[in-house]
């Protein structure tokens, strides 16, 4: 049963400091989105990828995040430094390019204090 | 741009009550609409879609008819049960122009409590 997988799935930090959340898409997907979800804003789209390029990161706070795909199994966001108001559930969601349903991970929940 | 509008939650059932659950959006294209659904400390689950006007989506009792004339795609079931217990997104993935990316426009969301 082929899945997507985050790590952590948990993340407590301390205000300033660096987070990195993974995701390995499912194998053979080619299209990898992350999103953000919060009580106040739902879900937002930060970043999404295709063929391990980025497409749009328009949703992502550039001063402080960053995502990256090293390779095709592997996904990161970077927060640097992190702020308390980034506590959050991080999902990432993958697909295959032309069809539309995303499959998502079960998320990384951060909290900064 | 593209938007979702669902209905204001959260939704509280008894046992084998019938749910309906409103979703209308705005697209420039021609959308697919899907409806997700998360349960408690999970990722969100495709439950059910539909690609063009007059489809009608199903999967596990619910059921939503893609209506290009009123712009919704409604959810609905029967006879719910206390495991329908979850939060409900509703979605459109629009053309772009051909350029199919997959990309998805999310409704805020609809709280589902189903008590025994």
């Amino acid at each position: 049963d082929a899945r997507v997988t985050q790590t952590p799935r948990h993340k407590v930090t301390e205000m300033g400091q660096e987070v990195t959340m993974r995701c390995q898409p499912i194998l053979g997907h080619n299209t990898v989105f992350w999103y953000r979800q919060t009580m106040m804003q739902g879900l937002e789209l930060l970043a999404y990828f295709r063929n391990r390029a980025p497409l749009d990161d328009s949703g992502m706070p550039k001063d402080r995040f960053s995502a990256e795909m090293p390779d095709a199994t592997l996904a990161t966001l970077k927060i640097q430094p992190s702020e308390p108001r980034d506590s959050a559930v991080y999902f990432c969601a993958s697909g295959l390019d032309g069809q539309e349903t995303q499959y998502f991970g079960p998320g990384t929940r951060l909290l900064v204090l | 741009g593209d938007s979702v509008t669902q209905m204001e939650g959260p939704v509280t059932l008894s046992e084998e009550a019938f749910l309906t659950i409103n979703c209308t959006y705005t697209a420039t294209g021609y959308p697919s609409l899907f409806w997700y659904v998360q349960y408690p400390g999970e990722g969100l689950q495709l439950l059910l879609k539909a690609t063009k006007a007059d489809d009608k989506g199903s999967n596990k009792g619910f059921e939503a008819t893609y209506r290009k004339e009123t712009t919704s795609f409604h959810l609905e079931k029967g006879s719910v049960q206390v495991s329908d217990s979850a939060v409900y997104f509703c979605a459109l993935s629009d053309d772009e122009g051909g350029t199919s990316y997959g990309k998805l426009t999310f409704g805020q969301g609809t709280i589902l409590t189903v008590h025994p």
